[in-house]
């Protein structure tokens, strides 16, 4: 079945303590993508990329890293969170001119 | 400034009953626009997408129209029923490569009750 995975569901941490976040996809996808989504702010763009070893910022992407060795993996590393990383966090995957595939998202508190 | 605004921001109707979601977007170069359907906690799951030239597509009983004059659509739901409960989300493509291309609306919550 054609799908993104992510890792973990949820999360519970505490302020600084680092993590990392697992994406992972079947359909050979170019394109892949971390959003985060915050009540009344809708999906904010946090990293996005194009292919291996091609990565670059979306449009909040301060305390945040990601790495792209792989073609299907595409983690997101939370070197030292804050409270204010506490968000649904969502993984997609495209095809260059083609709708994105969601994960199933992964719900992380920091405290 | 590329925007994307949906209306109402959420909307409780009776099971059966139809409903009208509206997206307004400036996203320019336009290259296409996608509705999605998210569930609580789930991600967004693509309902249709349409391109400059198409004014209407269907899926089911969804269907979004698209004015690209006025920069305007609208997801239409017929006879609705519980599952329909969801967050609804407009997503606008600018005509640009990347990935970083897309523009989102902050969703329509619609709830279905008996």
């Amino acid at each position: 079945e054609a799908q993104v995975t992510q890792n973990p569901r949820y999360l519970i941490t505490v302020t600084g303590k680092k993590l990392t976040v697992t994406c992972s996809q079947n359909m050979n996808h170019e394109y892949m993508s971390w959003y985060r989504q915050d009540p009344g702010l809708g999906l904010r763009q946090i990293y996005y990329s194009m292919n291996v070893e091609v990565t670059d910022k979306g449009d909040v992407p301060e305390g945040y890293k990601v790495s792209r060795k792989e073609k299907r993996n595409f983690p997101l590393i939370l070197e030292s969170p804050s409270p204010n990383q506490t968000s649904l966090y969502f993984c997609a995957s495209s095809r260059p001119g083609y709708g994105y595939t969601f994960g199933s998202g992964t719900r992380l508190t920091v405290v | 400034k590329n925007q994307v605004e949906q209306s109402p921001q959420s909307l409780i109707i009776l099971e059966g009953k139809n409903c009208t979601l509206q997206c307004n977007y400036t996203v320019s170069p336009f290259s296409n626009l996608r509705w999605y359907k998210q569930d609580t906690g789930r991600g967004p799951v693509s309902l249709t997408i349409m391109t400059f030239s198409e004014n209407t597509k269907s899926n089911g009983r969804y269907t979004a129209t698209l004015d690209a004059d006025t920069k305007q659509s609208s997801l239409h739901i017929t006879a609705s029923q519980l599952s329909d409960s969801a967050s609804y989300i407009c997503v606008v493509s600018a005509r640009e490569t990347g990935a970083n291309n897309l523009f989102f609306g902050t969703g329509t919550r619609l709830t279905v009750i008996p």
